[in-house]
């Protein structure tokens, strides 16, 4: 397909692990890139990760990457209430970024 | 530091009318992006410059158009706005057109009625 495919939802407890995933379609994407956007807000970059790379962990995030299936998701450790958001998986293509629909974060205490 | 910066941060406009949003990158940065974001919806591409040069355009009308400024500011415009144009316009800053971070402003929330 064309475009980058998200899973809508996720609905998480206060302190366990979230993990979005993504599929994106462009195998030259060489950076790959997870966003949030808060209500009312724009967009906040969160990490990114080379396409030469299978994991990147920055603190709470850890990105997974399987070049292979065009997979990659986002697992967020010990979740924060702080944390509910959307989140956004974006590939670059022709320099541009192309994003999935969001994953709505819900975090409940 | 200042991040990028939007403005206005929120518009109502009328069918039929013309707007300009504006967009400041963050300083250093030489290249801006523009989005639109409909409800429930990723970002769509727009446009890109680089250099005041038009790098990139989506699969938008002809009504929207932009320019960059020698300062690396940017101007979107919509003509003949419809109510479908109602969306949240975000604007990203880097610093080149390769695939580099892109950092995003607030956004311009345009209501058309």
């Amino acid at each position: 397909g064309e475009d980058v495919e998200q899973s809508l939802f996720l609905s998480v407890r206060e302190g366990d692990s979230s993990v979005i995933n993504c599929t994106y379609t462009d195998s030259s994407s060489t950076y790959l890139y997870w966003y949030k956007q808060e209500p009312g807000a724009g967009l906040q970059l969160l990490t990114y990760i080379f396409s030469n790379m299978d994991m990147k962990q920055d603190q709470r995030l850890t990105v997974l990457l399987n070049k292979k299936d065009k997979h990659l998701s986002l697992r967020i450790a010990d979740t924060q209430t702080g944390d509910s958001a959307i989140y956004f998986c974006a590939e670059t293509r022709y320099s541009t970024l192309t994003f999935g629909k969001g994953t709505m974060l819900l975090v409940s205490p | 530091d200042a991040g990028v910066t939007q403005s206005p941060t929120h518009l109502i406009k009328t069918r039929g009318q013309h707007v300009t949003l504006r967009c400041s990158p963050i300083s250093g940065h030489k290249s801006v992006s523009w989005y639109q974001q409909v409800l429930g919806q990723g970002p769509q591409f727009i446009f890109q410059y680089y250099e005041k040069e038009e790098r990139g355009r989506g699969n938008f009308p002809d009504r929207f158009s932009a320019r960059q400024f020698p300062n690396y500011s940017s101007e979107l415009n919509v003509n003949a706005l419809l109510l479908g144009d109602s969306a949240l316009y975000l604007c990203a800053s880097s610093t080149g057109t390769g695939e580099t971070e892109a950092f995003f402003g607030q956004g311009t929330r345009l209501t058309v009625v």
